[in-house]
């Protein structure tokens, strides 16, 4: 199957700064790739949708001066996340849609964020 | 946009075979069904897909009556290494794909 990276797999940071993680797909092209978080013993949450070229999407609630969203090519889209605090720690997914008809999704193995 | 309902946890034995319903009354006539996988710390992997009827692969079997207002994913003689939460994903093709997950299904294999 298709293969999507995320990048760092964890990250330990200080209040304060900003942490990017990176989401690649490395077999094929993807117009839409979507980012979720996911805190201990919940489902994913849908943050954004990040379409190549263009703005990201953000779902309701969801500050977009505080996750910024780049999808600047069709294999690369990065989730910063800014001026970050100990709530913003959690388990950060990408995934990336392979094709349109059906819209199989692949994740990415997640990133870990501890904020201290 | 689809709404999915599915019991939060369920129990099972090694060698069994796991049936898990996803509700989806409100699932448009572009939406597919999708089922993941979810280990702690891990990112979902996909099991298998369907529209309509049946679909089976070499892991599972999508079962999806006709009026597709459900799924049930089954799961033959499962083992413990299938301890994980089930995800069902009801998501439309083009441009209307919104792919926001429901629950889950927490399932625990026991030896």
């Amino acid at each position: 199957g298709a293969v999507v990276s995320q990048h760092p797999s964890w990250v330990i940071c200080k209040s304060g700064t900003s942490v990017k993680i990176e989401c690649r797909s490395l077999d094929f092209q993807a117009t839409t790739m979507f980012w979720y978080r996911q805190f201990p013993k919940q489902s994913l949450m849908l943050m954004a949708t990040s379409n190549e070229g263009s703005k990201a999407t953000y779902e309701q609630g969801v500050e977009k001066d505080k996750f910024l969203i780049n999808h600047a090519s069709l294999t690369l889209s990065t989730l910063t996340v800014t001026s970050a605090h100990p709530e913003d720690s959690s388990f950060y997914i990408c995934s990336a849609r392979k094709g349109q008809l059906g819209g199989e999704l692949f994740f990415g193995e997640g990133s870990r964020l501890t904020v201290l | 946009l689809a709404k999915t309902t599915q019991p939060i946890s369920m129990d099972s034995y090694e060698g069994q075979e796991v049936n898990i319903t996803c509700s989806h009354n409100n699932i448009a006539t572009n939406d597919y069904i999708t089922w993941y996988q979810q280990f702690p710390s891990q990112g979902p992997r996909f099991i298998i897909q369907g529209y309509k009827t049946k679909v089976t692969n070499e892991v599972a079997s999508l079962f999806i009556p006709a009026d597709r207002k459900s799924s049930t994913l089954s799961l033959p003689r499962v083992s413990l290494s299938d301890t994980a939460v089930y995800y069902c994903l009801v998501a439309g093709s083009g441009g209307s794909y919104i792919p926001t997950f429901g629950r889950g299904t927490s399932l625990i294999v026991h030896p």
